[in-house]
């Protein structure tokens, strides 16, 4: 069983839907919790971090973290085309970060 | 602040050869971490150096192998390419002792053919 499970999409959405995007783990020593956003051909561009249980928005994400039921997931509200991109969360702990093989999302206009 | 560099942007080696990827970290940032990812296998940790020593190493081979300098800056040589190990290296930099907070640069894309 991997460490990190990421469902790998495509997810394909209408432009201004609400987009959910999912992962589990089984790690309960992972303590913080990350998502990355990578365009096509570019290195993963860091979204957003938290450390807790519960949620943090930054404008139209949201991140979600149940540290209960190991499991994350990331929000985006009124989704654009420019949101078009592989999605992965990445789970640190024991000084290394750990992805998930990341979700490929496609905004249709 | 200027991100995280990496040279080449891209490399083409022959199966046997042995190359050397360079990256420069954000300023003030100490720690550098290398990954591999290709498309079947997503992001692979490979190392992560903090002040110049190795605090953490993934599950990879001998051949690959890294080092920091004083400057922060570090250096990913892998040695007797194989095919397999096309892929494209990124490396993240961080700043703090605890280097969950990773910023990537562009990466290397490594062909060997």
């Amino acid at each position: 069983q991997k460490e990190v499970e990421q469902d790998p999409g495509p997810l394909s959405v209408p432009e201004g839907a609400i987009v959910s995007l999912n992962c589990t783990y089984s790690n309960s020593a992972f303590q913080y919790f990350m998502w990355y956003r990578q365009y096509s051909r570019k290195g993963p561009e860091l979204l957003m971090y938290t450390y807790s249980s519960g949620n943090k928005e930054d404008g139209r994400f949201t991140a979600q973290v149940d540290k209960s039921s190991k499991y994350i997931s990331l929000f985006i509200r009124d989704s654009q085309p420019s949101d078009s991109a592989t999605y992965l969360c990445a789970l640190w702990g024991y000084q290394k970060v750990t992805f998930g093989t990341g979700t490929k999302l496609q905004v249709i206009p | 602040k200027a991100g995280v560099t990496q040279t080449p942007r891209y490399l083409i080696k022959t199966r046997g050869q042995q190359v050397t990827l360079s990256c420069s970290p954000i300023s003030g940032h100490r720690s550098v971490s290398w990954y591999q990812q290709t498309p079947g296998q997503g992001l692979q940790f490979l190392f992560e150096y903090f002040s110049e020593t190795q605090r953490n190493k993934g599950n990879f081979p001998g051949r690959f192998s890294g080092r920091q300098f004083s400057n922060s800056r570090s250096e990913m040589n892998v040695s007797t390419l194989e095919l397999g190990d096309s892929a494209l290296y990124l490396c993240a930099s961080a700043a703090g002792t605890d280097s969950y907070e990773q910023y990537f640069g562009p990466g290397t894309r490594l062909t060997v053919t």
